[in-house]
């Protein structure tokens, strides 16, 4: 199974981008990249995902390097509510048997 | 309408007693999860069905015993619940394109 790696935690600033890396250097061919955060005590919500190219949501844009080794999640204008933990987890099997890793606490402070 | 709801939100029982959690979706996925999230917040899956058919199972104490009575609803059945069993459990659904919609959770104290 493919791991991945985040920064424990990170801060931003209220209306600046935030820049979420994640390394899986281990990723194979067929795996996706998902993005997916948890505002304290809630259920994990889902932000994006993509497989090579560059995916961008209303919520977020994924930025995925050439040889799929590491990508960044950007948050483009961080509000308040954004801050939570973020998950970066590649998808094991087609199953969606996710592994959900310890993830980055992203605060946003005003 | 929720789009994945749980019940109860809290559960506190003594240890050894046998309590179910209930999840249903309304988003017509034909895939649902359960998961675990313990005191140190590591979020773990534990079970999937796939059109009321076990297609995961990890390591999880056969105590644990889900239930698909339809493909909208999947349950969990927990027997001589223990202290380790103490966690958030959460539900999600799926339909092909993998992407997960959560439930709000259930958290468990067993004393």
């Amino acid at each position: 199974d493919a791991k991945t790696t985040q920064p424990t935690s990170m801060d931003c600033a209220e209306g600046r981008a935030a820049n979420l890396p994640c390394n899986h250097s281990t990723i194979s061919g067929n795996e996706y990249v998902y993005w997916y955060r948890q505002i304290h005590s809630q259920g994990p919500q889902y932000i994006i995902h993509g497989l090579k190219n560059n995916e961008t949501n209303e919520m977020a844009s994924l930025i995925i390097t050439e040889d799929r080794k590491s990508s960044t999640l950007i948050l483009p204008h961080a509000t308040l509510r954004d801050t939570a933990v973020y998950y970066c987890i590649v998808l094991t099997d087609s199953w969606g048997k996710f592994q959900f890793g310890a993830g980055t606490q992203v605060v946003v402070t005003p | 309408d929720t789009a994945v709801s749980q019940t109860p939100k809290y559960l506190v029982t003594q240890m050894g007693n046998d309590k179910s959690i209930k999840c249903e979706q309304n988003l017509g996925h034909d895939t649902m999860y359960w998961y675990k999230q313990d005191s140190k917040k590591f979020l773990k899956i534990m079970f999937s069905y796939n059109n009321k058919e076990l297609i995961i199972n990890e390591t999880v104490p056969n105590r644990f015993s889900p239930k698909s009575p339809d493909k909208a609803h999947l349950n969990l059945h927990i027997n001589s619940l223990e202290l380790g069993d103490s966690a958030v459990y959460f539900c999600a659904s799926s339909q092909a394109n993998n992407e997960q919609f959560f439930g709000p959770g259930t958290r468990l104290t067993v004393l």
